[in-house]
């Protein structure tokens, strides 16, 4: 299996600044044949289901904010909030799907500081 | 718009099974674009994936639950199962259903783009 770790697992940031959440794989999830990233970002908030952020590791879903961005290559992701809103206090996830069992990073927890 | 929801018992006794459904609006489940799949949630722990189901029925499950869980699809409802075997209080969470991205070449599934609230499964006698 492909072990998802994220750090740090609670992030403190002031309204308006930068939040950035790390993911790293335990093997690549980058297909060379295709030079995609398989890792996607979710944001849960409480009592509510994971809303899908980012897929292909940097590609935004419809509707998100233009404040959320993915990057990153390989074994290495980063999830960044350029300037922080109110209503991104959730918990953030990573997932890969290069291979099967699907698997998430442990979450980490966002809040303001 | 799609949506999904969960439905089933929220107790259920050790030993015994555990059985939810998610019924899908504002898409056919027969859709040839999709998969369909659970993942369930501990409360207050992180987000694990159970399995995934195509429309003619083929699936992909988690090794760590393969010989516990059965997905089955009900296209004539629009729906999708979950039935996992042999309960404990470990499998007492919150069982999300979701629609599933999949490559179009390899057919393995991707990521998930509209989740169900949640159903909360608990395990006790």
């Amino acid at each position: 299996d492909i072990v998802m770790t994220q750090s740090p697992d609670s992030l403190a940031v002031s309204l308006g600044e930068r939040a950035t959440i790390n993911c790293k794989s335990s093997q690549s999830v980058l297909y060379n044949s295709n030079n995609k990233n398989y890792l996607a970002w979710y944001q849960q908030k409480p009592g509510q289901p994971p809303k899908l952020l980012i897929y292909w590791a940097s590609t935004r879903e419809s509707g998100v904010p233009d404040r959320f961005s993915g990057s990153g290559s390989g074994t290495d992701f980063t999830l960044t909030i350029s300037s922080l809103q109110a209503e991104d206090v959730a918990v953030y996830y990573c997932q890969q799907y290069y291979g099967t069992p699907l698997t998430f990073g442990q979450g980490t927890k966002l809040e303001i500081k | 718009q799609l949506q999904l929801q969960e439905s089933g018992p929220g107790l259920v006794k050790p030993s015994e099974t555990l059985s939810l459904t998610c019924t899908v609006s504002g898409d056919s489940i027969s859709s040839s674009s999709y998969y369909w799949g659970w993942i369930r949630q501990p409360p207050g722990k992180g987000l694990e994936w159970v399995g995934t189901i195509y429309y003619s029925g083929s699936t992909y499950y988690n090794p760590s639950l393969k010989s516990r869980v059965t997905i089955s699809v009900d296209t004539s409802k629009n729906q999708f199962s979950l039935k996992l075997i042999s309960v404990t209080a470990a499998d007492t969470a919150v069982y999300y259903c979701a629609r599933v991205h999949y490559g179009s070449g390899s057919y393995r599934p991707y990521y998930f783009d509209y989740w169900g609230q949640g159903a909360l499964v608990t395990v006790s006698s």
